[in-house]
């Protein structure tokens, strides 16, 4: 059984440009979330796919987005980027039904930083 | 609103000793609280996972426990090693508009040799 991977693991951009990140999920996962984790910070949700819909926002604006293919691999894409979005961005998998009853596996995370 | 909260945000304690992290929560109505580990830099490690019907999981030196009505979770850690020195960071499973996981703000642990 494969662990989540996320890529690329570090990312320099600037203010203004777009970037997009990748995770693929753990085998047998599919549902899959997308957290930001700000230095000193705890995670906060972006945003959860199930079976390629999104059906769970947080409080991210529109320029937040993403995309899950049929392999459970998704990619969350950044538009506009601003300084505030330097963080580690993290993706989580969780197996078929995403029930409460599942644990989160998370990946390694990919740093990004805005200049 | 569901806010969790940890104490103590650090922690520097010899290597022995037993030591026991707080976690708490502001909305009982959650479906399962998750601790996980996370060493600088890098992502998290899940570590227990507790149902909300359940009152406690235990896995090697960790035991979780969890207390839903009074919105507290303490994640006890028994004779410490310089290993362990990490951030801990709890989460729980919510539903606020969507079903989510909420994480605190961690606890910086320094296990000294």
């Amino acid at each position: 059984e494969t662990g989540v991977t996320q890529s690329p693991t570090h990312l320099i951009k600037t203010r203004g440009q777009q970037v997009t990140l990748r995770c693929s999920s753990q085998s047998g996962h599919n549902t899959v979330s997308w957290y930001q984790q700000a230095l000193g910070q705890g995670p906060q949700f972006i945003f959860q796919y199930y079976r390629e819909e999104e059906n769970g926002r947080g409080n991210f604006p529109p320029r937040f987005s993403g995309l899950q293919f049929p392999n459970y691999s998704s990619e969350l894409n950044v538009n506009a980027l601003e300084l505030d979005d330097s963080a580690l961005y993290l993706c989580a998998s969780r197996p078929t039904g995403g029930g409460s009853y599942n644990e989160q596996f998370f990946g390694p995370g990919t740093r990004l930083t805005v200049l | 609103k569901q806010e969790v909260t940890q104490i103590p945000a650090a922690l520097s304690v010899p290597e022995g000793e037993n030591l026991v992290l707080n976690c708490s929560f502001t909305d009982s109505a959650i479906y399962n609280l998750q601790w996980f580990r996370q060493d600088p830099g890098k992502g998290l490690t899940s570590l227990l996972l507790i149902q909300s019907s359940q009152r406690e999981q235990t896995s090697g030196r960790l035991n979780a426990s969890l207390d839903k009505s009074s919105g507290r979770s303490t994640l006890y850690i028994a004779a410490s090693q310089p290993g362990d020195s990490a951030t801990y960071l709890c989460a729980v499973y919510h539903l606020s508009g969507t079903y989510k996981y909420i994480f605190g703000t961690g606890t910086r642990l320094k296990v000294l040799a």
